[in-house]
């Protein structure tokens, strides 16, 4: 199995740029969840979904951040308008079945810079 | 709401020491799972285990061993004759109830092994 995949893995762009994250989870896994990781406020749950619906996006900073999942294989996460405060990594992840807790497996991660 | 203490921000040893990263966790649930995570310096997030409430088994793997104790609500982790491929970010982590929801993580722990 390829694993949870990321794009891009590198992202640097200018304040008031929309940036938009893409993620493919493990196939046949049902929940979805993305994290940012600041050195500051440390690994922060955004959203998750299960069976591509969003379950909690209490997490979600602002307005600016919308996650979606239009199918079972792609999620994104899109910032708009990007802020320097955005510059952070996040991290999509996918577990198998939401109906009883099972290890999370995280990607690669995307590192983004917000000038 | 849940909490995840990791009171040591960093450690630093000697190659071939033990060495025990400390977890501390806050929640008002009755049924909750913790989790360690790795991240090395390529800055993947590794899973190393996964530990339900009901369970205070104490768990070995390998070099690795972990302590439950509901009691004082900590769940630390041991590695035994440290090395320097265990130098990284070990982040302890909670989920609560029944379901998968998403992870409150720790601050995490900067092991570093020295040779």
């Amino acid at each position: 199995d390829a694993g949870v995949i990321q794009s891009p893995r590198h992202e640097v762009t200018e304040m008031g740029q929309e940036v938009t994250l893409r993620c493919k989870p493990i196939s046949g896994h049902n929940s979805l969840f993305w994290y940012r990781q600041t050195m500051m406020r440390g690994l922060e749950l955004l959203i998750y979904f299960n069976n591509n619906v969003p379950i909690d996006d209490s997490g979600m900073p602002e307005d600016r951040f919308s996650a979606k999942m239009p199918n079972a294989s792609f999620s994104t996460l899109k910032i708009q308008p990007s802020e320097p405060r955005d510059s952070a990594v996040y991290f999509c992840a996918s577990s198998l079945d939401r109906t009883k807790p099972n290890e999370q497996f995280f990607g690669p991660g995307t590192r983004l810079t917000v000038l | 709401a849940q909490k995840v203490t990791q009171a040591q921000t960093e450690i630093s040893v000697v190659e071939k020491e033990d060495v025990t990263l400390d977890c501390v966790y806050e929640t008002r649930d009755t049924t909750y799972y913790l989790f360690w995570y790795k991240q090395p310096p390529s800055g993947e997030l590794v899973f190393l285990i996964r530990r339900n409430s009901f369970d205070e088994q104490n768990e070995i793997s390998g070099r690795y061993s972990w302590n439950f104790q509901k009691s004082t609500s900590s769940f630390n982790f041991t590695i035994t004759a440290s090395q320097v491929v265990d130098s990284a970010v070990y982040f302890c982590a909670l989920e609560q109830g029944g379901g998968a929801d998403g992870l409150t993580f720790g601050k995490g722990t900067h092991l570093i092994i020295q040779p």
